[in-house]
């Protein structure tokens, strides 16, 4: 197993509230990425932070949000939840952003919205 | 958004069998392409990240190559076991492009 941990595990939130995922990135990375993965497809990249700034984003609205701290931990906030947002949220960390670098993936946190 | 295929998308292999699987992507602008191997109830585990056209990695009984010219990556495993069950995702990124676009996975089961 990596050393990255997410929390919670699951969640179960109600369509239009708020939630908040963590993410704790493995010792030395810099570097934090956040994907989507919805039933029977691959994960969807949301976005990357590098060294506490937003270094690119995917094809998700500004209600998702994020925010990385000194520490290199990672937040992942979606507000105004959609039905559609159910999904596995995956956080992975690396060394840096480049893409020749391994991605150390979290167990992931399991959303619900009903 | 980049267009990755996996096929098939799911297949079942004896144990001691080989096996292989494909992973398609736009050739234009390859930078990188990962494997990543997904055991269910764990995390994704990293397996290769390849760069160059004709590239070839290995890693105990599993082995990738690569073809950046016409956009395809094989991904073999052999003399397959019950612990290889896993999804097997794949993920190319462009130059200039950091971000990974993952395939929706190949999903092998070792049957013993």
């Amino acid at each position: 197993e990596t050393g990255v941990t997410q929390s919670p595990t699951h969640l179960i939130k109600t369509r239009g509230q708020q939630v908040t995922l963590r993410c704790s990135s493995q010792s030395g990375h810099n570097t934090v990425s956040w994907y989507q993965q919805a039933l029977g497809q691959g994960p969807q990249f949301i976005f990357q932070y590098y060294r506490e700034e937003e270094n690119g984003r995917g094809n998700f609205p500004p209600r998702f949000s994020g925010l990385q701290f000194p520490n290199y931990s990672s937040e992942l906030n979606v507000n105004a939840l959609e039905l559609d947002d159910s999904a596995l949220y995956l956080c992975a960390s690396s060394l840096d952003p480049g893409q020749q670098y391994e991605q150390y993936f979290g167990p992931g946190t399991r959303l619900t919205v009903t | 958004i980049l267009n990755v295929e996996q096929s098939p998308q799911s297949l079942h292999v004896q144990e001691g069998d080989s096996t292989n699987f494909t992973c398609s992507f736009p050739s234009s602008n390859f930078y990188a392409l990962h494997w990543y191997r997904w055991e269910t109830a764990k995390s994704p585990e990293a397996l290769f990240v390849m760069t160059l056209n004709g590239d070839e990695k290995k890693k105990g009984r599993i082995s990738a190559t690569l073809n950046t010219k016409e956009g395809y990556s094989y991904l073999y495993i052999k003399g397959s076991q019950p612990e290889d069950s896993a999804t097997y995702l794949c993920a190319p990124t462009r130059s200039n492009d950091y971000k990974l676009s993952f395939g929706a996975g190949t999903t092998v089961t070792v049957r013993a």
